[in-house]
């Protein structure tokens, strides 16, 4: 069971806007930055999104994430077929068991 | 070109050891904190560890805690994972990272390298 709750699964149709949830606590979304990783069938993650809601160099202006509190979305416009992957939410956990990364389960993304 | 490339794994025996190497190219590795993310078979990411770029912060996930060691050798730009008393869930794709400055996240990842452990 991940500290971070994602959502198994999302879909849309092509040109279509999905958002896709991450849900934790205080002592991880609550008070560290969310980053989001996006994976391609077999291959290695790839950073989507850093510091809440900066994108990388290289990454289209159709992904947006946002954060509210212990929440975080990602926010994916016009959609395409190469979105289908899967997406995972990670953040710095710092409670009092100590400190970690903390991923989501991930949700497969799946372009219909 | 900004490279990383793992290296180290293979089959291995409950119990067994088995030490991970990851080569960093293509950007000045002592500069950089480093991550070892792990991936099980059918499953999601789960970090491994953490290693500040001058080696003075140290973590790792309760799973591998006193069983796993990372280590860095920035003369060499290399990262390990000394990986002891394996367990059958250990058995995943092992990935390094490198986490960018000003928190930029785990920015560069290698393309993994699998680890099995079974009898």
């Amino acid at each position: 069971q991940s500290v971070l709750t994602q959502p198994p699964s999302a879909s849309g149709t092509p040109g279509q806007r999905v958002t896709i949830s991450c849900s934790g606590s205080s002592s991880n979304i609550g008070s560290n930055y969310v980053y989001w990783y996006q994976q391609l069938p077999g291959t290695a993650p790839k950073l989507l999104i850093y510091r809440n809601n900066q994108r990388p160099s290289g990454v289209p202006d159709r992904f947006s994430g946002s954060k509210s509190g212990t929440s975080a979305s990602l926010a994916i416009s016009g959609l395409r077929s190469e979105d289908e992957a899967d997406y995972y939410c990670a953040a710095w956990d710092d409670s009092l068991s100590g400190l970690n990364w903390v991923f989501g389960g991930g949700t497969k993304l799946t372009v219909l | 070109e900004v490279q990383l490339v793992e290296s180290g794994g293979g089959l291995v025996k409950p119990g067994g050891s088995l030490r991970l190497s990851c080569a960093a190219s293509g950007f000045t590795f002592s500069s950089y904190s480093m991550n070892w993310v792990r991936q099980a078979p059918g499953k999601g990411l789960e970090w491994v560890s953490s290693i500040s770029s001058s080696s003075s912060y140290i973590y790792y996930a309760d799973s591998v805690k006193g069983r796993f060691t990372i280590s860095r050798d920035n003369a060499k730009n290399s990262l390990y994972l000394q990986m002891n008393s394996l367990r059958a869930e250990d058995t995943a794709v092992y990935y390094c990272a490198r986490y960018g400055s000003g928190e930029k996240g785990m920015d560069v990842w290698g393309q993994g390298t699998t680890v099995t452990v079974s009898s």
